[in-house]
């Protein structure tokens, strides 16, 4: 079945530590983008990426980094430097970028030890 | 900055009943919209979307309404089951968009 995988479900992180997101998607699509979800909240855009070798800061690009070397994969680096890291994180695909349709992983859930 | 938001935080109906879910937006370039659908502890999942050149498009067991004059968009469920428990998200984009602009979400409870 064509989708997004996320990994890991469950992710901790110590003070000082840089943690990376996966997310994987076989729909061969064009665009990916990442979320951050806050509870009772919307989501907001930390990045996303057109095409392969490159990517644009969303809404809330501050201590998260991103990477776009193949087409399938998507990896978020939460780094030291983003202060409140603990939140719901969700990867999503489409077709191309632009209005249409996103398709989502099943998130990680990320919380500071 | 513009923004797209819900009138009601939750909403509780029997089973059986037609649910409707709103949603506000203040963007009047936007000119797609859709719904989505998110499990707790789970991604949104697509339920419909909807264009600015129709006002109405039909799906199974679900409506989406657009008023673009109030810029108003409405989600409608017939014959609300408990597995429709969940929280629904408006969002919407423009042309000149790069992603969609979710809203807060509504929760909806159906009791039996």
């Amino acid at each position: 079945d064509g989708g997004i995988t996320q990994s890991p479900k469950y992710l901790f992180r110590k003070e000082g530590q840089n943690v990376t997101l996966s997310c994987e998607q076989n729909l061969n699509h064009d665009a990916m983008y990442w979320y951050r979800q806050d509870p009772g909240q919307g989501l907001r855009l930390i990045y996303y990426s057109q095409i392969v070798n490159d990517f644009q800061k969303g809404d809330i690009a501050e201590g998260y980094s991103v990477s776009r070397e193949k087409k399938e994969s998507f990896p978020l680096t939460v780094t030291s430097a983003q202060k409140n890291p603990t939140a719901f994180y969700l990867c999503a695909s489409s077709i191309k970028q632009g209005p249409q349709p996103q398709h989502f992983g099943d998130g990680t859930r990320l919380s500071i030890l | 900055g513009e923004s797209v938001g819900l009138h009601l935080p939750t909403l509780s109906v029997q089973e059986g009943d037609n649910s409707i879910i709103n949603c506000a937006y203040s963007n009047s370039a936007s000119d797609y919209f859709i719904w989505y659908k998110q499990e707790s502890g789970k991604g949104p999942q697509f339920i419909i979307d909807i264009r600015s050149n129709m006002d109405k498009r039909q799906g199974q067991r679900v409506t989406v309404l657009l008023n673009k004059t109030v810029k108003h968009l409405s989600l409608q469920i017939a014959a609300t089951q408990p597995g429709d428990s969940a929280v629904y998200f408006c969002a919407e984009s423009s042309n000149s968009g790069y992603a969609l602009n979710f809203g807060k979400g509504t929760s909806l409870l159906v009791t039996p």
